[in-house]
């Protein structure tokens, strides 16, 4: 199957600060990216939708202020936690979509605020 | 609302027989259906997904059966091995599967065969 990373695997940050997760696919061009978020023992949480070279479309309840969203190239999206809260911290997953397959996931991002 | 359904949080199973994993979806728009396999702290695994045009997809070990009219699906892992252990998640999708659409998923269901 196609191969989607995220980098960083984990990250520790201060409350306030803002942290930037990358999610690439490595073999193939992904118009769109999904990003979810888990929380422990639960599903995953579709965020928001990052469709290449336009605006992210979020789901109900996500603050897109708070969760910034870019999805410059065919092969990269990232998302930006601004002013991060001890409540932010989760696991962040995300996912691409190869035009010929089907969704990948990446490995994910432990996301801690202290 | 939970469009996705996976009634069972875990399930226990002896090597060498067989996992059986429901799932039950309530959006009758839903029509392709996937299930993915994810370890703690990892992303989760594609293993094998069914259209609703078909009632059956096999691949190795693993076998999904849709039925539509009672809006039930269910994977098939026949022989489980412990490596299989994992939490499987159901998800489903409208528009024919496409893969820029986003997927609705169930809350898991922690599978675990012993040895």
């Amino acid at each position: 199957g196609a191969v989607v990373s995220q980098h960083p695997s984990w990250v520790i940050c201060k409350s306030g600060t803002s942290v930037k997760i990358e999610c690439r696919s490595l073999d193939f061009q992904a118009t769109t990216m999904f990003w979810y978020r888990q929380f422990p023992k639960q599903s995953l949480m579709l965020m928001a939708t990052s469709n290449e070279g336009s605006k992210a479309t979020y789901e109900q309840g996500v603050e897109k202020d708070k969760f910034l969203i870019n999805h410059a190239s065919l092969t990269l999206s990232t998302l930006t936690v601004t002013s991060a809260h001890p409540e932010d911290s989760s696991f962040y997953i995300c996912s691409a979509g190869d035009p010929a397959d089907t969704q990948y996931f990446g490995p994910g991002t432990r996301l801690t605020v202290l | 609302d939970q469009q996705v359904k996976q009634n069972s949080p875990s399930l226990s199973v002896q090597e060498g027989r067989i996992s059986i994993l429901n799932c039950d979806y309530t959006n009758s728009m839903f029509d392709y259906f996937l299930w993915y396999k994810k370890y703690p702290a990892e992303g989760p695994t594609f293993l094998i997904s069914i259209s609703s045009i078909k009632d059956k997809n096999e691949d190795g070990r693993f076998t999904v059966f849709l039925n539509k009219s009672a809006k039930h699906l269910s994977l098939h892992i026949v022989p489980s091995q412990p490596g299989d252990s994992a939490v499987y998640f159901c998800a489903a999708s409208g528009n024919s599967g496409g893969s820029n659409y986003k997927l609705t998923f169930g809350k898991g269901t922690l599978l675990t065969v012993n040895p």
